[in-house]
C-alpha cells in the first residue's frame, strides 16, 4: 500500500508569483485535506476535497484554491504569493469523509516565498 | 471559537518518569479529540483519539468535558517516545476539519 506522497519536496517563489502543489493520496482514499504549517506552528486547515468537490474551507483566502482529481490526486493552487506564504503545505488523505475515517499525512511541500 | 492550546513548548524528563503533555480546548458542542506524533524525520501520524479509549504505545488520554482538557499521559517515558506531540479537535460533521494545537516537544533525556 503506498502512503500519501507530495510534490515538490521544497519550492523557492518571489513574491507575487503562482505556485501549484501536488498530493497522491493513499491507494483506495477519495479525500484529501490541505494544511499550512508556518513554523513554530499546528497545522491551519485550508481546504477538504470529497470526489472531486470541496467540501469544507477554513479561514483562507480566495487566492488559495484546490482541484481533485479522478484518480483523487490533488492539488494546492496559491495566487499572488505573499512572505506570509512561507510554510509547510501538509496534504492527507483519508477513506471517507467525516471523523470516522482517519486522515494519512504526507511528508510536506517546504515552500519559501521571497 | 474553536481552539486548542498547549501551554508548552518544551517539555524535557529523565526516562522513566512520568510524562503529561496538556491540552486544553474550546468548543461549543461535542468535539472529537485526537493526539497527532511527529518522530524526527517522520510525518504527522495519529497517536490516539478519544473516542477509541486505546492505550497506545503506553500513552493514555481522557476527555474532561469539565475542564475542558485532554490531557496525554504515560506513567514512564522512554527515550523512543522522544517527539513533537499536537492536539487536535475536530468540528465533526462530514467535513472532519482538524483544529491543531501549536505542538509541545517531549525530549526524554537517558
Amino acid at each position: 500500500e503506498t502512503g500519501v506522497t507530495q510534490s515538490p519536496t521544497h519550492l523557492i517563489k518571489t513574491r507575487g508569483q503562482q505556485v501549484t502543489l501536488r498530493c497522491s493520496s493513499q491507494s483506495g482514499h477519495n479525500t484529501v485535506s490541505w494544511y499550512q504549517q508556518a513554523l513554530g506552528q499546528g497545522p491551519q486547515f485550508i481546504f477538504q476535497y470529497y470526489r472531486e468537490e470541496e467540501n469544507g474551507r477554513g479561514n483562507f483566502p480566495p487566492r488559495f484554491s484546490g482541484l481533485q482529481f479522478p484518480n483523487y490526486s490533488s492539488e494546492l493552487n496559491v495566487n499572488a504569493l505573499e512572505l506570509d506564504d512561507s510554510a509547510l503545505y501538509l496534504c492527507a488523505s483519508s477513506s471517507g469523509q467525516g471523523t470516522p475515517y482517519e486522515q494519512y499525512f504526507g511528508p510536506g511541500t517546504r515552500l519559501t516565498v521571497t | 471559537a474553536q481552539r486548542v492550546t498547549q501551554p508548552e513548548k518544551l517539555l524535557s524528563v529523565f526516562k522513566g518518569a512520568p510524562v503529561e503533555l496538556k491540552c486544553n480546548y474550546s468548543y461549543s458542542g461535542s468535539p472529537e479529540l485526537f493526539w497527532y506524533v511527529q518522530y524526527s524525520r517522520q510525518r504527522l501520524q495519529l497517536l490516539l483519539r478519544h473516542i477509541s479509549r486505546e492505550s497506545i504505545k503506553g500513552f493514555t488520554a481522557d476527555l474532561n468535558k469539565g475542564e475542558t482538557s485532554f490531557h496525554l499521559k504515560k506513567p514512564f517515558a522512554q527515550e523512543e517516545d522522544s517527539a513533537m506531540y499536537y492536539c487536535a479537535l475536530s468540528n465533526g460533521g462530514a467535513t472532519n476539519k482538524l483544529i491543531f494545537g501549536t505542538g509541545t516537544l517531549l525530549a526524554v533525556q537517558p
